[in-house]
């Protein structure tokens, strides 16, 4: 009964490269959220996805960032042309329906740009 | 804009004390609300929540209070155990659900012997 899993956790790439983070969600998890913890602060939404939808990315930076979940396999959250400023933990959380409770999150992607 | 506040960044407690971890929130529009722990490098776990129809959720050693009127949330953990160190994060909802939560910054919590 693993929990919700992503990989890389640790993720280095430089300046003007792209970033692709995957979460596989809680078995029987149809609902995917992302969030991004900047250092010293607390996690910022960014993506609400259900299985090829995309239900709320009103987070999403405007430029370079996307997400997917498609039919069959992980979410993904890509991020094109890297920037110093990327450089976060990035979490993802799954939910069986739209969250009444706490949902549970994964152990994150740690994105660092060099 | 910071809609939920964690105005304390850190609190030191004896074992067997309570710890009181304190959340205020601006949006008047939020009406669901959870805390979660963090331990490092891990992902942040699922504590308690409560409704903005209640004022206070209980389990086990994790109270939560809520003041609507102060727009004040607290966290209370009695007795506080080493285990309990970690960074405790406020959250809120304001969909009716926890679809998509604003984090505070988080109370660093150590419990000492």
């Amino acid at each position: 009964n693993a929990g919700v899993m992503q990989n890389p956790r640790h993720l280095v790439r430089r300046r003007g490269q792209e970033a692709r983070l995957r979460c596989s969600p809680m078995k029987g998890h149809s609902h995917v959220y992302w969030y991004r913890q900047l250092p010293e602060e607390g996690l910022k939404f960014m993506v609400y996805l259900q299985k090829e939808n995309i239900i709320d990315e009103s987070g999403m930076p405007k430029e370079r960032f996307s997400a997917e979940f498609p039919k069959e396999g992980p979410s993904i959250l890509r991020i094109q042309q890297v920037v110093r400023g990327d450089s976060a933990a990035y979490f993802c959380a799954s939910s069986p329906k739209q969250a009444q409770f706490g949902y549970t999150f994964g152990s994150g992607t740690r994105l660092t740009v060099v | 804009d910071q809609q939920v506040k964690q105005n304390s960044p850190s609190l030191s407690v004896q074992e067997g004390r309570i710890s009181i971890l304190n959340c205020d929130y601006t949006n008047s529009m939020f009406d669901y609300f959870l805390w979660y722990k963090k331990y490092p490098a891990e992902g942040p776990t699922f504590l308690i929540s409560i409704s903005s129809i209640k004022d206070k959720n209980e389990d086990g050693r994790f109270t939560v209070f809520l003041n609507k009127s102060a727009k004040h949330l607290s966290l209370h953990i009695v007795p506080s155990q080493p285990g309990d160190s970690a960074v405790y994060f406020c959250a809120a909802s304001g969909s009716g659900t926890a679809s998509k939560l604003t984090f505070g910054t988080g109370t660093r919590l150590q419990v000492t012997l």
